[in-house]
């Protein structure tokens, strides 16, 4: 079975602090991905990796970065979180042209 | 036009009811098509792959029309369990499947 696993389940950060979400998938995925989910806006893409080192742009990369040094590790990265980045964030990975296995989500509270 | 779009719900059905769900796209090249099923506060994951000649995995029936840029999700004799969001995915492009386009879900409560 696919294993994609986050960090946290539940995050609560204080406005302008620096904040690591990190996802770890076991089963050697090229592709790695992070969303956001948002009641009534469903899942939006924020970056995307297909390989180490390199990484593109989703819909909505503002006010976050990414960092993929090794294959099965993707971090995203909010320099200075702020309270409209308050939400659910899942990690996914995949291979090639297949489906994608998320991770159990971090709840991320910015107070 | 939106680029998946599928009827929010709720839907509401007793156990042992047959239901089905409708999602349209709007990009004529898209390539692959997923049905996910997202429980309350949890990740999505994958309920069916749906391909162009349709596929049965138990109660579920995905089918794929190609021409009127849908695709159906039929559940038969729907069980408690069975309560979820369903999601629609659409993959618009050949050869990756890097920017999914996901609809918002539908919303399916099985009454007892």
């Amino acid at each position: 079975d696919v294993k994609v696993t986050q960090s946290s389940r539940y995050l609560v950060k204080r406005t302008g602090e620096k904040v690591f979400l990190e996802c770890v998938q076991d089963m050697d995925h090229e592709n790695m991905f992070w969303y956001r989910q948002d009641p009534g806006l469903g899942l939006r893409l924020i970056y995307f990796s297909y390989d180490v080192k390199m990484k593109e742009k989703g819909d909505i990369p503002e006010g976050y970065s990414v960092s993929r040094e090794k294959k099965e590790r993707f971090s995203l990265i909010l320099e200075s979180a702020s309270t409209n980045q308050t939400s659910m964030y899942l990690c996914a990975s995949s291979a090639g042209i297949h489906e994608q296995y998320f991770g159990p989500g971090t709840r991320l509270t910015v107070t | 036009r939106k680029e998946v779009e599928q009827d929010p719900g709720p839907f509401n059905v007793p156990e042992g009811a047959t239901v089905a769900f409708n999602c349209t796209y709007s990009n004529s090249a898209s390539q692959s098509f997923f049905w996910y099923r997202q429980d309350c506060r949890k990740e999505p994951k994958l309920l069916m792959s749906v391909y162009s000649s349709g596929n049965e995995d138990g109660r579920f029936t995905a089918q794929l029309n190609r021409a009127s840029q849908y695709i159906s999700l039929l559940i038969r004799d729907s069980k408690l369990s069975d309560s979820a969001t369903y999601l629609c995915v659409v993959n618009p492009n050949a050869g990756n499947n890097r920017k999914l386009i996901w609809g918002l879900g539908t919303s399916l409560a099985v009454n007892p």
